[in-house]
């Protein structure tokens, strides 16, 4: 069963500073099957990068995801204030065959 | 623009049954993969049902299996989820979501529905 951990669970920042959020998975993630979503208060999750580090359509180029097997990050390079959220990472296709991390809240300093 | 949209949420009791259902506004419905992704209060994202595009491949969360069933209406784009033998801790706002295949993350979401149990 791939389990995913995110850390950290809150990140302090302020506006057009650098976020640098990651994603652990417990065992290698098939064909960098890896997403992150962001999610503001009372909406639904967004799409942000799917296949590790492909933006989702529409998707500001200040977010970037890396990273490959077992140890993924979601970059966004200057926040802006729509930024902050909480941002979940997911695995597809693995066992389970979706699982999701924990969060983590990006929060204003 | 795509439009999923949730409805048969509620408060139920411990043991009963509830029917959720999804509407799709977008085109060529039967070829996306439908989801059931569901979210407990102040908690994170869990994934519940999938289902293909032709209803033929379906999976279940463990945490749900025998009590939950998917289907769907392709003539109509809908998807439902029959939900059983409720347990408190299936509390949750449960969103419909839709992907191009089994194998890819959840490109499109609606606003979710929200789901009581409790006595």
């Amino acid at each position: 069963e791939v389990v995913l951990t995110q850390s950290p669970g809150t990140l302090s920042l302020s506006p057009g500073e650098r976020a640098t959020l990651s994603c652990r998975a417990s065992q290698s993630v098939s064909s960098d099957y890896l997403a992150w979503y962001q999610q503001k208060p009372g909406q639904a999750p967004r799409l942000l990068v799917y296949g590790a580090s492909s933006r989702a359509t529409g998707i500001p180029d200040r977010f970037s995801g890396s990273g490959s097997g077992t140890d993924f990050t979601l970059t966004i390079s200057r926040l802006e204030p729509e930024d902050f959220a909480v941002y979940y990472c997911q695995q597809y296709g693995g066992t389970p065959l979706y699982s999701f991390g924990q969060g983590t809240k990006l929060e204003i300093k | 623009e795509v439009q999923l949209l949730e409805s048969g949420g509620g408060l139920v009791q411990p043991g009963g049954s509830l029917r959720l259902s999804c509407a799709d506004s977008g085109f060529a419905f039967n070829s996306y993969v439908m989801s059931w992704v569901r979210q407990a209060p102040g908690k994170g994202l869990e994934y519940v049902s999938v289902i293909s595009g032709g209803g033929n491949t379906i999976y279940y969360a463990d945490s749900v299996r025998g009590r939950f069933t998917i289907s769907r209406d392709n003539s109509n784009n809908r998807v439902y989820l029959q939900m059983n033998t409720l347990r408190d801790d299936d509390t949750a706002v449960y969103y419909c979501a839709k992907g191009s295949t089994v194998v890819r993350p959840f490109d499109y979401w609606g606003q979710g529905t929200v789901v009581t149990v409790s006595s």
